[in-house]
Formats: structure tokens, sequence, C-alpha cells
């Protein structure tokens, strides 16, 4: 069984541009929900995807969007990048898009913005 | 109110020691809460699921009380790789959506 993945581990960006982080969801998995946590906090939700199509969305403004793919595979696109943007981004996969399912997480990508 | 709440410790505990901790969470039509365990800088990882009998596995053992709100962690004979933070996982509103709520956590050190 393969586990979450996420790609890149560590990146740094520089105010006012754009990134975007991938994720392989654990196989079998076809909902995949992202996560923006800062030091000290837990995850915050930012939205979730479930067959290919947004299933739901936190507290985040438009310049955050995603995508998921057929495999299930998903991206997570910020632009216009803020300060406040620096943190730990975590993809999570679970098994169907109800909030019973208990999620599984991956390494997150670590985003510095200088 | 918060809609999931957990005191951030941090709870400094010796080897050996029986330690709990509290989660309340605010709606109450929650159905589903789990615990995870973080390590300093990694993800989070899934410690078990609450069950409203209450449920065990191993040293651990979580609870859920439904009239007060809450959920609880014990650990017994704690372990130095016990360490960690546990996140409580409620599930919630998430703008028009029931997603799951996330606590800040709570930080144990166990000390040899």
């Amino acid at each position: 069984e393969t586990g979450v993945t996420q790609s890149p581990t560590h990146l740094i960006k520089t105010r006012g541009q754009q990134v975007t982080l991938r994720c392989s969801s654990q196989s079998g998995h076809n909902t995949v929900s992202w996560y923006q946590q800062a030091l000290g906090q837990g995850p915050q939700f930012i939205f979730q995807y479930y067959r290919e199509e947004e299933n739901g969305r936190g507290n985040f403004p438009p310049r955050f969007s995603g995508l998921q793919f057929p495999n299930y595979s998903s991206e997570l696109n910020v632009n216009a990048l803020e300060l406040d943007d620096s943190a730990l981004y975590l993809c999570a996969s679970s098994l169907g898009q109800g909030s019973n399912q208990p999620q599984h997480f991956g390494d997150g990508t670590r985003l510095s913005i200088l | 109110r918060k809609e999931v709440e957990q005191d951030p410790g941090p709870f400094n505990v010796p080897e050996g020691a029986t330690v709990a901790f509290n989660c309340t969470y605010s709606n109450s039509a929650s159905q589903s809460f789990f615990w995870y365990r973080q390590d300093c800088r990694k993800e989070p990882k899934l410690l078990m699921s609450v069950y409203s009998s209450g449920n065990e596995d191993g040293r651990f053992t979580a609870q859920l009380n439904r009239a007060s709100q809450y959920i609880s962690l014990l650990i017994r004979d704690s372990k130095l790789s016990d360490s960690a933070t546990y996140l409580c996982v409620v599930n919630g509103l998430a703008g028009n959506n029931r997603k799951l709520i996330w606590g800040l956590g709570t930080s144990l050190a166990v000390n040899p």
C-alpha cells in the first residue's frame, strides 16, 4: 500500500509569486484534503476534493485554489503569496468524503515566504 | 467559544506516569472524533478513533462524553517515546459542509 506523498518537501518563495504544491493520495483513497499548519497551531482546513470536484472549503481567500486529477492526485495553487502564507501545507487522503473517515497525511511541504 | 478546545500544556510527566488530556467541542451534532499524534516538524498521525462506548488500545484509552461535549485521552505507563503533541479532531462545520475541525494540540513531554 502506497502512502500519501507530497512534493516538494521544502520551498522558498518571495511575496507576490505563485506556488503549486502536489499530493498523491494513498492507494484506494478518492478524497484529498489540504490543510495549512502555522507554527504552534493545529491544521487549518483549506479545502477538500472528491472525485475531481471541490467538496467543501474553509476560510481561505480565492487565491488558494486546487485541482484533483482522475488518478485522485491533487494540486494546491496559491497566487500572490503573502508573508503569512509561510507554513507547513499538509495533504491528507481518505476513503470517501464523509467526515467520519480518518485521514492519512503526507509529510507536508514547508513553504517559506521571504 | 472555539469549535474545538484543548489545554495547550505543556504537560511534563515522568516515565511511567498516567496522564489525561481533555478536549471540548461546541457542536452538539458532532458525530466523529479522533485523536492524532504529531511529532515535532512531522505530519499528524492517527492515534485512535473515539467511539461512544469508549475504546482502548494498549496503554491508550479514549472516551466520549456527549452530555458535557468532551473527549478524553488517557495514557498509562508513559514512555519517553510518547512525547509529542496530541491533536483532538471533531467533525464540525466548515462553511456549508461538515468537515473535520482540529484543536491546537496538547504538548506532552515525558521525562526520564
